[in-house]
């Protein structure tokens, strides 16, 4: 079964400065996605970035990037030049590739709190 | 174009009531998911649904649990005779038919936090 672990339950940021967000998963799979989602205290789940296991280019979203090491099973995001808006609950999700699949596992989360 | 819209926001019960939660997925997707929040958890997948059909329900507990995805109008999770550990919450997500082999996200509501006290 597929697992997905983020070790870091809460993160600190000044404001302007970089954040990254770690996060590991486990599967025996080689066809799958990877997603990080922002959860702000609205609890509105948002999509914030997605990753295909067979790109080896690590997604990029406008301040946001992710780092997949797909050997080392590692999917961690970057924040750059983070601001206020950027503080939430962080979800690293899994999700399988194959045609019909749709459960998504998700990580516990990581609380990323920015300082003024 | 609404997002998935899910009510109430909060609903409280009392122990051994019955809660009812409302999903209506986005215009034109036919599949919703339901998924769970515990404090300080992840979410986690309890059931999939398609228009009058259960796909997927190995998520769900096995008693006091349904869900309902009808021909016309919302789907629903109810939970029957709610006790205090169904404090969470609850979550619906929809997708098109076709979302299962393009790996796009789905898109989630705001969640319906239900309370049992």
């Amino acid at each position: 079964a597929q697992t997905v672990t983020q070790s870091q339950p809460e993160m600190s940021v000044q404001e302007a400065e970089t954040v990254t967000l770690s996060c590991t998963y486990d599967t025996s799979e080689s066809d799958y996605y990877l997603f990080w989602y922002k959860q702000p205290p609205s609890r509105q789940m948002i999509l914030v970035i997605r990753q295909e296991a067979y790109k080896q280019q690590n997604a990029t979203e406008n301040r946001f990037s992710v780092n997949f090491q797909k050997a080392a099973k590692s999917f961690s995001l970057k924040i750059s030049d983070s601001q206020l808006g950027d503080a939430a609950m962080y979800f690293c999700a899994y999700r399988s590739g194959g045609r019909g699949t749709y459960k998504y596992i998700f990580g516990t989360g990581t609380r990323l709190k920015v300082l003024a | 174009n609404a997002g998935v819209m899910q009510n109430p926001r909060h609903l409280v019960r009392r122990r051994g009531q019955e809660a009812r939660l409302r999903c209506s997925p986005v215009k034109g997707h036919s599949h919703v998911y339901w998924y769970r929040q515990l404090p300080e958890e992840g979410l986690k997948f309890m059931v999939y649904l398609q228009k009058e059909n259960i796909i997927d329900e190995s998520g769900m507990p096995k008693e006091r649990f349904s869900a309902e995805f009808p021909k016309e109008g919302p789907s629903i999770l109810r939970i029957q005779q709610v006790v205090r550990g169904d404090s969470a919450a609850y979550f619906c997500a929809s997708s098109p038919p076709t979302q299962g082999s393009q790996g796009s996200g789905y898109t989630f509501g705001s969640g319906t936090r239900l309370t049992v006290v």
